[in-house]
């Protein structure tokens, strides 16, 4: 079974500049999460998706960041205009959505710097 | 608030066992994940607890005490791909909204 998959793998951008992020999930899973993660650090949520619906976007800075899950499968996180501060790596994860484990499966991210 | 610590660095001996600990402050919990996270790569999924005790998979184990808030992930005859970071995330409802909080990770070299 295919894992969650992301693109690209690496982005450079110079600052002010747009960029955007593309994640399936894996099959079958209602759940899909955009984070943010910085050298050393854990994972910061930016926004979780139950099928096409945001359920928690507090975290996404919405002056500048957004992000689309128009048929409840792929995703897109979009930055316009990127800053310098915004160079991390963004994962996207998904879950089944379930109550239970409801275990999150990463993808292997994007890796953006900005200039 | 909502608080979860674990050591910033560990260093063990290829063969030995090594235990890193992971102590949290959470309303609503729900459940302990542990991760590992190979440099340059996406967090992979190592464990779950959400019941007191001791979870046994292979060379990994992870424990649990919710009384104590405080969960430790144990890696046997460590080999030197053990080398990663560990990450303890701990699931908290508040609501119908449930949140996974992430600690910084525990940054794990293994030496010869």
């Amino acid at each position: 079974e295919a894992g969650v998959v992301q693109s690209p793998r690496y982005k450079i951008i110079e600052k002010k500049q747009p960029v955007a992020f593309w994640c399936n999930p894996i099959s079958g899973h209602n759940t899909l999460y955009w984070y943010l993660q910085n050298l050393g650090q854990g994972p910061e949520l930016l926004i979780r998706y139950e099928n096409e619906e945001a359920v928690d976007d507090s975290q996404l800075p919405k002056d500048r960041f957004s992000a689309e899950r128009l048929k409840g499968v792929d995703s897109t996180l979009k930055i316009q205009p990127a800053e310098l501060g915004d160079s991390a790596v963004y994962l996207c994860a998904s879950s089944l959505g379930d109550a239970s484990t409801d275990t999150q499966y990463f993808g292997p991210g994007t890796r953006l710097t900005v200039l | 608030g909502q608080n979860i610590d674990q050591p910033t660095e560990m260093t063990a001996t290829e063969g030995a066992i090594v235990q890193i600990n992971c102590t949290y402050q959470t309303s609503g919990f729900n459940g302990l994940f542990w991760y590992q996270q190979h440099a340059g790569e996406a967090p992979t999924f190592l464990s779950y607890n959400v019941l007191d005790g001791l979870e046994e998979k292979g060379r990994f184990s992870s424990f649990l005490s919710r009384s104590k808030g405080y969960s430790y992930l144990l890696l046997k005859e460590l080999q030197m791909k053990d080398s990663a970071s560990y990450l303890c995330a701990v699931r908290s409802y508040a609501g119908n909204n449930r949140k996974l909080i992430w600690g910084l990770g525990t940054s794990l070299a293994v030496n010869p």
